[in-house]
């Protein structure tokens, strides 16, 4: 899986957008970036993923730069809720060698302050 | 309705101590995960299970053996605890290798060994 690099903590006011960046420079075609988050003394949540294109669901937007050697998590409009370390994950999509592996990094601590 | 449900949350024994963790998931999933998180909050996969069978074995010591009566159930049995696993483990199921998408984790088990 490719390694990836994320800024080790962030700061945004509640309302304001927040957007976690993530490098994944050695990315290759078959992998995907996949963002989860964990919210204190709680189990990651899933919070998006994708390929090349820019995705959005309810809870975020995903930016993918078209090298694909970063990307961009968007929370449109933080809340105190959304504090939490931000996870972002590359690898590929089924099978491999490390069947369901899930391999977590550092991630981002995101402060959102009132 | 919890999606993947641990018991006990919390436990505290002693070393040289023989404990289980409990897992069961309710999403239908075939495949199910021990993850480790340590002091330093760094979250690494233990085990993992597909259709009741071992899948990944990460390296962890052979006082650790999980067992998986059934695809909703994956326990964690640990023998002659020491200091060292003191940790929060989270017990995480997805529907085979969907790359990152759709696992779920439970809220976790905080283990102290004193």
């Amino acid at each position: 899986d490719a390694k990836t690099t994320q800024p080790t903590s962030m700061d945004c006011a509640e309302g304001r957008a927040a957007n976690l960046p993530c490098n994944h420079s050695t990315i290759s075609g078959n992998e995907y970036v996949y963002w989860y988050r964990q919210i204190h003394s709680q189990g990651p949540q899933y919070i998006i993923h994708g390929l090349k294109n820019n995705e959005t669901n309810e809870m975020a937007s995903l930016i993918i730069t078209e090298d694909r050697k970063s990307s961009t998590l968007i929370l449109p409009h933080a809340t105190l809720r959304d504090t939490a370390v931000y996870y972002c994950i590359v690898r590929p999509r089924g099978g491999g060698t490390s069947y369901g592996k899930l391999t977590f990094g550092q991630g981002t601590i995101l402060t959102v302050h009132p | 309705d919890t999606a993947v449900s641990q018991t006990p949350k919390y436990l505290v024994t002693q070393m040289g101590n023989d404990k289980s963790i409990k897992c069961e998931q309710n999403l239908g999933h075939d495949t199910m995960y021990w993850y480790k998180q340590d002091s330093k909050k760094f979250l690494k996969i233990m085990f993992s299970y597909n259709n009741k069978e071992l899948i990944i074995n990460e390296t962890v010591p052979n006082r650790f053996s999980p067992k998986s009566p059934d695809k909703a159930h994956l326990n964690l049995h640990i023998n002659s605890l020491e200091l060292g696993d003191s940790a929060v483990y989270f017990c995480a199921s997805s529907q085979g290798d969907r790359g990152g998408y759709g696992y779920t984790f439970g809220s976790g088990t905080r283990l102290t060994v004193v």
